[in-house]
């Protein structure tokens, strides 16, 4: 178990251009989540999956996002035509559905849009 | 509207002092409560949390908070603190994800 893999850690991307990010969750994990968090900022939470099916977005999630998770395994999460904006760190997690056992973060991909 | 507020954005404090991280939320529900802890240039990693039972919580590095449900209160105490608790905290609470606070940046002078 090494633990949830984000990749890439960091981008830097010009506006205007796409992104995909990747996450590997840990392997047992039937849930998994993405977050952003800005500089002086809490993460906010994006949309989470349980296997393959997304089951809720937030409405900061606009229409330029777009997550997957095919096959209930990895997930990507890709941005159409970045704006300043979108300069945040992108935060991945996953977890049992028990609460119990909590939310185990990856070390993030952080996006600089230029 | 559900929320949780850190009261303290930033946190200095000698070493081998206390220290108390405070949080309230807002909930018309019952929440579980979590701490989560997050050292430069990495992700969070789950500190404590409450669910049910004993309302005083601890963690493995000698952190504990206390849910006040009365006063909406998960507060973050430790009796004594060392450099290496410099971090940012970060107060969450859980109906149907989690949902963070702002954070609090704990400094830990020599």
């Amino acid at each position: 178990d090494t633990g949830v893999s984000q990749n890439p850690r960091h981008k830097i991307t010009k506006r205007g251009q796409n992104v995909t990010f990747r996450c590997d969750p840990i392997s047992e994990h039937n849930r998994l989540y993405w977050y952003r968090q800005t500089l002086g900022q809490g993460p906010e939470f994006l949309t989470y999956f349980q296997n393959e099916a997304q089951l809720e977005k937030s409405r900061l999630l606009s229409d330029r996002f777009s997550a997957e998770r095919p096959k209930g395994s990895f997930s990507t999460l890709e941005i159409q035509r970045t704006e300043q904006g979108d300069s945040a760190m992108y935060l991945c997690a996953s977890s049992l559905m028990a609460l119990n056992y909590g939310y185990t973060f990856g070390s993030g991909t952080r996006l600089t849009v230029v | 509207a559900q929320s949780v507020t850190q009261l303290d954005s930033q946190v200095p404090v000698f070493e081998e002092a206390p220290v108390e991280l405070r949080c309230n939320y807002s909930s018309s529900v019952s929440v579980y409560l979590f701490w989560y802890v997050q050292y430069p240039n990495q992700g969070l990693q789950l500190l404590l949390k409450y669910l049910s039972g004993s309302t005083l919580v601890e963690s493995i590095n000698g952190f504990e908070a206390e849910f006040n449900k009365s006063q909406t209160s998960f507060h973050l105490r430790k009796p004594s603190v060392h450099i290496s608790d410099t971090a940012e905290y970060f107060c969450a609470f859980f109906i149907g994800q989690l949902t963070f606070g702002s954070g609090t940046q704990l400094t830990v002078l020599p």
